[in-house]
């Protein structure tokens, strides 16, 4: 099975500030990856498709990025409501979809 | 407008099986490409895929949980329904249903853009 390694597992930032999460795949999974954030009691949203697809009505001061890998979630210029929860997701060991273990962003 | 929602018990006891059903709309199960699948998410842990249903009636699980796990869908009446069978204090967890769109067709492969819409989750405790 594809293991999907995160990091950090935590991240302190300040409003306006410019933040990347990694994801690792034990892998090559192509460009099939997804980036998700969640906030409490709440389910995660998808932000980024295809490893650097902007979803639909997400701001654009999010971006990802990478290919085979090794990918990236940028977030920049933070805005409050961005703190949360982030992670990723790997589907292209179809039927094995695989999520990474976290990074919750926490204001400094 | 897509939605998704869950519904199923909120409890049940070690070795019972659980049932849970996702209703949606805004999109039909029968238009190609198209999934609904769930994912679990134990309480402060991260999610975990357990299974999806295309439009084809093609299912797939994950690999970990298969024996377990069966799902099926009602395209009339626009219902996912997940069953998993003998169910242990450890699969205590929020379990959600979601949408999968396809975002590319190529040489006869669908690619997918995530999972695009989720229901708000349903909170499952398993104890006797």
């Amino acid at each position: 099975a594809i293991q999907m390694t995160q990091s950090p597992s935590s991240l302190s930032a300040s409003v306006g500030d410019r933040v990347t999460i990694t994801c690792r795949a034990s892998q090559d999974i192509s460009d099939d990856l997804s980036w998700y954030q969640q906030k409490p009691g709440k389910a995660p949203k998808l932000l980024i498709f295809a490893a650097s697809s902007l979803e639909t009505g997400v701001p654009s001061r999010f971006s990802g990025g990478g290919f085979g890998t090794s990918f990236t979630l940028t977030i920049s210029n933070l805005q409050p409501e961005d703190f949360a929860t982030y992670y990723c997701l790997q589907d292209y060991n179809h039927p094995s979809m695989t999520f990474g273990q976290g990074t919750r962003l926490e204001i400094k | 407008q897509i939605t998704l929602k869950e519904s199923g018990p909120a409890l049940v006891k070690p070795t019972q099986t659980l049932t849970l059903t996702c209703s949606f709309s805004g999109f039909s199960l029968t238009t190609s490409g198209v999934g609904v699948g769930w994912v679990r998410q134990p309480p402060g842990k991260a999610p975990e895929w357990l299974a999806v249903i295309y439009w084809n009636d093609d299912k797939r699980y994950s690999p970990s949980l298969k024996n377990r796990l069966t799902v099926t869908k009602d395209t009339s009446r626009k219902k996912v329904v997940l069953r998993m069978t003998n169910m242990d204090p450890v699969d205590t967890a929020t379990y959600y249903c979601a949408h999968r769109r396809p975002y590319d067709y190529v040489w006869g492969t669908y690619h997918y853009a995530g999972f695009d819409s989720w229901g708000q989750g349903v909170q499952v405790t398993v104890s006797s």
